[in-house]
Order: C-alpha cells, then structure tokens, then sequence
C-alpha cells in the first residue's frame, strides 16, 4: 500500500464543464503519473510530475491540463470536458525506494462525460 | 518507437491448472526492467512480478513466475495451480528509456479467466 488516495472515486460531469481530479500521496515520492484506461488501450500516459512545479506531458495530454503545487497533491484537469474523455483514470506513484520504475497505483476514478 | 504487446487479448483456464499469459516489448535499452501488473474486478491495479532485465534467473513469486528471454524480447508469465482469484486484467509494462520521466509503457492487456 503506497498510500495513494483518489477524489473523487466516481463522476459524471456533463460535456463542456470543466473537471478537476485529485491524487494523494502520504509518502513525499517524488514522481507522480496520470493515466487513463480505456477498453482495448490500456493504460496510456497523461502528464506525469517529477517534483513540485516540474510537470510534463504524456502521449495523451490534449485536453488535459496539471498541477503540482505540494508534493502530495497532483491534480488533473479537464478545461472543458468531452465525450471522449469517457474514462478511468488512475493517479501512479514511483516509490523514491526500491527497484528504477516500479510504480503503484491508486483506486482510480470513473469519470462519465454525458 | 518503444512498445509492449500483448497478443492474447483473452484467455482462460481451468482450476488447479497453468496458464502462460505472453508479452513482447521493443526496446533498444540494453538494462531494464519488466513488470506484470493484475487488475481484478475491484480495478485495483496490483504489482504481481519484476524482472531486471541484467539477471538471467527468471523471476517467481509465489505461483507466478516468467519466462524471460531477452534476446527474443519476450516476457511471458506463468501462473501455477490457477485460482479462482486469479481472474483479472493481467497488463505487462516497461519503462522505454531508461532514467529521466521513469514512465512506464503497458501493453493492452490480457483478460484471465479462471473456470471452476
């Protein structure tokens, strides 16, 4: 258990609203990940964050925006959310201890855009 | 590009049996890492077994093991004495560069059933 909490764990938001997702961390890791999970795809790399204020994209960012303003905290944004946004999403960690890589995953959010 | 597939998009098995969930990766790293991941229904995304890719003993943990062949590039996993429990999304993964992001690329997964 890396200590990783979502909120919310379950969404439905309508098209066009904006939506911010929450990932928390109780360890002070460095590295933080978002990913969405689609039937057929995956898990697919949104933004990720290597310390506060250090983010970076991942091969699915159009639509998404980032902020890491306290190491515990990375949250996820949807400016103006889209049917196509329909999804998963999972918040990772990389442990600062222990094998290069290896990451652990929070509970995951439903996000449902009507 | 560096990718993961994973060319068993279902499977399933009886109880009490053995099950080999396969994996390929391209990758131009000569030192890494190679992970399965379990996702039963409660989504939860679970670590199941590494592999350094510098050590030529195979990983196991408990009942699951892989057969790793790096020139190949292949990273399949076995699950022994398969239980009810065991059914899950099984996804592999790895890093594509190594140092840097530390991101992780996983292929689309493998949907495990395990028949009574």
């Amino acid at each position: 258990d890396a200590g990783i909490t979502q909120s919310p764990r379950h969404k439905v938001t309508e098209t066009g609203t904006p939506v911010t997702l929450r990932c928390h961390q109780t360890e002070n890791h460095r590295y933080m990940y978002w990913y969405r999970q689609d039937p057929g795809h995956g898990l697919r790399l949104i933004h990720y964050s290597y310390g506060v204020k250090d983010t970076d994209k991942g091969e699915v960012s159009d639509g998404y925006s980032v902020s890491r303003s306290k190491t515990e905290d990375f949250l996820l944004t949807l400016e103006s959310a889209t049917s196509s946004q329909t999804s998963v999403y999972f918040c990772a960690i990389r442990k600062s201890t222990g094998p290069t890589y290896e990451q652990y995953f929070g509970p995951g959010t439903r996000l449902t855009v009507t | 590009a560096q990718t993961v597939t994973q060319s068993q998009p279902e499977m399933s098995v009886q109880e009490a049996e053995t099950v080999t969930l396969s994996c390929t990766y391209d990758t131009s790293e000569n030192n890494y890492y190679l992970f399965w991941y379990k996702q039963p229904p409660s989504r939860q995304m679970i670590l199941v077994i590494r592999q350094e890719a510098y050590k030529q003993q195979n990983a196991t943990e408990n009942r699951f093991s892989v057969n790793f062949q790096k020139a190949a590039k292949s990273f399949s996993l076995k699950i022994s004495d398969s239980q009810l429990g065991d059914t899950a999304m099984y996804f592999c993964a790895f890093p594509p560069a190594q140092g840097g992001s530390e991101k992780l690329v996983f292929g689309k997964g493998t949907k495990l059933t395990v028949n009574p």
